[in-house]
């Protein structure tokens, strides 16, 4: 079934540990997204890529990294997680930008 | 920056009543969309909108763009268990590079 995959689904992980998120989607789109979902706060964007090559910040991105070297593929790097890096992380894509998002199912990662 | 405001927050309604939510911006908008977030999952897009006035339907659900183009509005007709969840409203950021999105209104639906 196209869509998008994101692993792991959960993680516990000890602050000042690298971690990353991986997101992969097979629907060829251009866009992708990373997003992190807190209570209270929605949705919030933290990286972006517009096409292969490319990447942009978001509202959030200090603390994170990201890259895009090919279509496909779209991971989230926390170089030293902390505790206020605990939520719930979606991957996003979309043909284009400022068309409609797509949403894999999130990382719910915790940083102890 | 651009910020979405949804109302309700949240709301508690009876397996068959109608259900209506809205969602405004600080600014004017060329897009709207609706989205569904189950429990667990991540949002799933509902209706989109992309004209002043413009009422699109999804089933039992109905979804309009605000004349002024600056808030929209979703309306649920013979809600049933199913339509538990998060609904989210999103519209272009200012640089008509990314969405937005609202913080949402959480549906609880009683049987």
């Amino acid at each position: 079934i196209a869509g998008i995959t994101q692993a792991p689904t959960s993680q516990i992980l000890a602050a000042g540990r690298r971690m990353t998120l991986r997101c992969t989607q097979d629907m060829r789109h251009n866009a992708m997204y990373w997003y992190r979902q807190d209570l209270g706060l929605g949705l919030r964007l933290i990286h972006y890529s517009n096409t292969a090559g490319t990447t942009g910040k978001g509202e959030v991105p200090d603390g994170y990294s990201v890259s895009r070297a090919n279509t496909d593929d779209f991971p989230l790097t926390l170089a030293s997680a902390v505790p206020s890096q605990t939520s719930v992380y979606f991957c996003a894509s979309a043909r284009s930008r400022n068309q409609p998002q797509h949403f894999g199912d999130g990382t719910r990662l915790s940083i102890l | 920056g651009q910020q979405l405001n949804q109302s309700p927050q949240s709301m508690f309604i009876q397996e068959g009543e109608d259900v209506s939510m809205n969602c405004t911006s600080s600014s004017i908008f060329n897009t709207w969309l609706w989205y569904k977030q189950d429990p667990g999952e991540g949002p799933v897009l509902l209706i989109a909108l992309y004209k002043a006035g413009e009422l699109t339907s999804n089933g039992r659900l109905t979804a309009q763009f605000g004349i002024t183009r600056k808030d929209s509005f979703l309306n649920i007709s013979a809600s049933i268990p199913s339509d538990v969840g998060i609904y989210f409203c999103a519209g272009p950021d200012n640089y008509g590079q990314n969405f937005v999105f609202g913080p949402g209104t959480r549906l609880s639906v009683l049987p």
